[in-house]
């Protein structure tokens, strides 16, 4: 089992690019996260998905877009890159609704730099 | 709204100490999970243990032990006879049956040799 898998590890754009990160889990998970952690600070969750073809907005989804077209796979858009998304970015996915069971396995993140 | 505090943004010890990191946390469900995640130099993070709101038994794990405290909302996790390999960002978090987790800010813990 890789766990969950992103790519790439590092990144650097330029204002008004556009860019994908991609995110993969072979653990047959049905919920996949993404999250920003911005220096010194704690992970905030930009959007979330419970299965193929369900995503939802988390809190702070504004500048992203994700789509789920497989269980495995949940890509995270970023269509005209500005400074104030330069973070590090997580995925995660978790196995089950009953959050007794809702241990989020994260990915090894991708550091995103936009100048 | 769920809200978790970790008031330590920092702190720093000499290996072998004893040291506690708190999380105070803020939420209007009777039913939630709480959390630490660790994240080392290497970014990742690791899950290391969930405990849930009817459950106020303390754990202790090696050398780990956490402290769950509902009259006080608080979930403190103590590391005992710290190494150098503890060093590293911890994070708090708790989510309700919702399934979002809500993190705090995290504690930087520096182990020095």
């Amino acid at each position: 089992n890789a766990g969950v898998t992103q790519t790439p590890k590092f990144r650097i754009l330029k204002i008004g690019q556009s860019m994908t990160l991609q995110c993969a889990q072979d653990m047959n998970h049905n919920y996949m996260y993404w999250y920003r952690q911005d220096p010194g600070m704690g992970l905030k969750l930009i959007y979330y998905s419970v299965g193929a073809g369900i995503t939802d907005k988390g809190e702070v989804p504004n500048g992203y877009n994700v789509s789920r077209s497989t269980t495995e796979d949940f890509p995270l858009r970023l269509e005209l890159a500005a400074p104030s998304q330069t973070s590090v970015y997580f995925c995660a996915s978790s196995q089950q609704l009953d959050p007794s069971y809702n241990e989020q396995f994260f990915g090894p993140g991708t550091r995103l730099t936009v100048l | 709204a769920q809200k978790v505090t970790q008031a330590q943004t920092e702190i720093s010890v000499v290996e072998k100490e004893d040291v506690t990191l708190d999380c105070v946390y803020e939420t209007r469900d009777t039913t939630y999970y709480l959390f630490w995640y660790k994240q080392p130099p290497s970014g990742e993070l690791v899950f290391l243990i969930r405990r849930n709101s009817f459950d106020e038994q303390n754990e202790i794990s090696g050398r780990y032990s956490w402290n769950f405290q509902k009259s006080t909302s608080s979930f403190n996790f103590t590391i005992t006879a710290s190494q150098v390999v503890d060093s590293a960002v911890y994070f708090c978090a708790l989510t309700n049956a919702g399934n979002m987790l809500t993190f705090g800010g995290g504690t930087r813990l520096m182990v020095k040799p």
